[in-house]
């Protein structure tokens, strides 16, 4: 079963908006991923944060972790037509080897 | 250079063929995994190795076999295909343990007709 709900299902807006994509799941993680995945190819890692952080950014990327609400959140500043893509949060489960389950992405177009 | 690989990239068989799909990845890391994307963009887990050792292994029919000689390669066979498997199948791998993303191949589309 999906360990994460993502919301919206799809997001489209103009070139120089911000993008908010949100990611709700259900048990204890480790840590929670979001990856980037262009049509026809395959994902890319874009960020991480650990379940005792609250915060991360990375360049025009800034997530946000809610452990208590077991949400998360994904902002895109300044898009471009280049984010145009399938963003997919995944959490990371607690203790043994690493196994990511994914939420069912979000579509984000960005026009020019 | 790639980083990880799959061949092949497209594959279009007829039911009840058995078919394989392989996996390298040059990083060094330790566990590999196979997940399947859905016509929807589901995206399940159905196999992970470490060192070799299968770790993981989901629900999944047992026409699907993975191998892995070596903790660089792994390797998806799938005996009497259904049209139920269409899909895109990735690869990954990652470290084993600790915070860490996963590096992701680019796909591999099933097409069972």
């Amino acid at each position: 079963s999906q360990q994460g709900e993502e919301d919206p299902q799809a997001l489209s807006i103009q070139e120089g908006e911000n993008a908010t994509m949100n990611c709700s799941y259900k048990t204890s993680i480790n840590n929670l991923q979001w990856y980037r995945q262009n049509s026809g190819r395959g994902l890319v890692h874009l960020i991480l944060i650990r379940s005792n952080e609250r915060e991360k950014h990375s360049g025009r990327l800034r997530v946000t972790l809610d452990t208590s609400k077991k949400s998360s959140s994904l902002l895109i500043t300044a898009s471009r037509a280049a984010d145009t893509a399938s963003y997919f949060c995944a959490t990371g489960r607690t203790g043994g080897y690493n196994k990511l389950i994914f939420g069912a992405g979000t579509r984000l177009a960005v026009h020019p | 250079d790639t980083a990880v690989s799959q061949t092949p990239k497209y594959l279009v068989t007829q039911m009840g063929n058995d078919k394989s799909i392989k996996c390298e990845q040059n990083l060094g890391h330790d566990t590999m995994y196979w997940y399947k994307q859905d016509s929807k963009k589901f995206l399940k887990i159905m196999f992970s190795y470490n060192n070799k050792e299968l770790i993981i292994n989901e629900t999944v029919p047992n026409r699907f076999s993975p191998k892995s000689p070596d903790k660089a390669h792994l390797n998806l066979h799938i005996n009497s295909l259904e049209l139920g498997d269409s899909a895109v199948y990735f690869c990954a791998s990652s470290q084993a343990t600790g915070d860490y993303g996963y590096t992701f191949g680019s796909g591999t589309r099933l097409t069972v007709v």
